[in-house]
């Protein structure tokens, strides 16, 4: 099955630095790449999505980029808060069911 | 994301017991799924159904059995058989269809062995 790695396990930075987590991914199949976010005791919630057709794609201080030929993706926070901190795990999804890394603990400092 | 409903919040089960935990929709959507989350490991997929009276097995689903006899309904039941039980579980659904893959979760059950 699919096999996502995810990098950093734990990142942490100073507020209105920038944040990068990596993953990779297995499966050639695999045409849909979501990031959530958790916060402690909370569900993981969607923060951007990015499909297979595309390249990268920005929601304010969030951007995510796909590399189809290398199999990774990358999720970029810009001018960080202490609200950004969280765990946050990428998926990857060939087929009908998304297949998550481990996740990647942030931490914002002031 | 009000949509899902999981019940209990806090699930405490004796050796030899099986459990079910309760999962319920109103989003109408087609795909329901199940994952167990334990520190440091991520979201790793039980089982999962498309359709009612239709599922199929994730990565883990040793010690776990599910049912989908309405749309609405994916329920999931650790049996004696699971050994490591203690988790949090996510239910998640999604409307599965092309350009509307967002998944969305329920708030979890905490399932600890007496």
């Amino acid at each position: 099955g699919e096999n996502v790695e995810q990098h950093p396990s734990t990142l942490s930075v100073q507020e209105g630095d920038s944040a990068v987590i990596k993953c990779t991914y297995s499966d050639s199949a695999s045409n849909y790449f979501p990031w959530y976010k958790q916060e402690l005791g909370k569900r993981p919630q969607l923060i951007i999505d990015i499909r297979s057709n595309v390249g990268e794609k920005k929601d304010q201080r969030i951007a995510v980029t796909l590399n189809k030929t290398a199999k990774h993706f990358s999720l970029h926070i810009t001018e960080t808060q202490p609200e950004d901190s969280a765990v946050y795990f990428c998926a990857a999804r060939p087929g009908y069911a998304l297949n998550f890394g481990k996740g990647t603990s942030l931490l914002v400092t002031p | 994301d009000g949509g899902i409903t999981q019940s209990p919040k806090y699930l405490f089960r004796k050796e030899g017991q099986n459990v079910t935990l309760s999962c319920e929709q109103n989003l109408n959507h087609d795909a329901m799924y199940w994952y167990r989350q334990d520190p440091g490991q991520g979201l790793r997929l039980i089982y999962y159904s498309q359709i009612v009276n239709d599922f199929q097995k994730g990565d883990i689903a040793e010690g776990y059995s599910v049912s989908r006899e309405k749309k609405e309904s994916f329920p999931l039941t650790v049996t004696s058989a699971q050994k490591n039980p203690t988790a949090f579980y996510l239910c998640a659904s999604t409307k599965q269809r092309a350009g509307d893959e967002k998944l969305f979760f329920g708030s979890g059950t905490q399932l600890s062995v007496l």
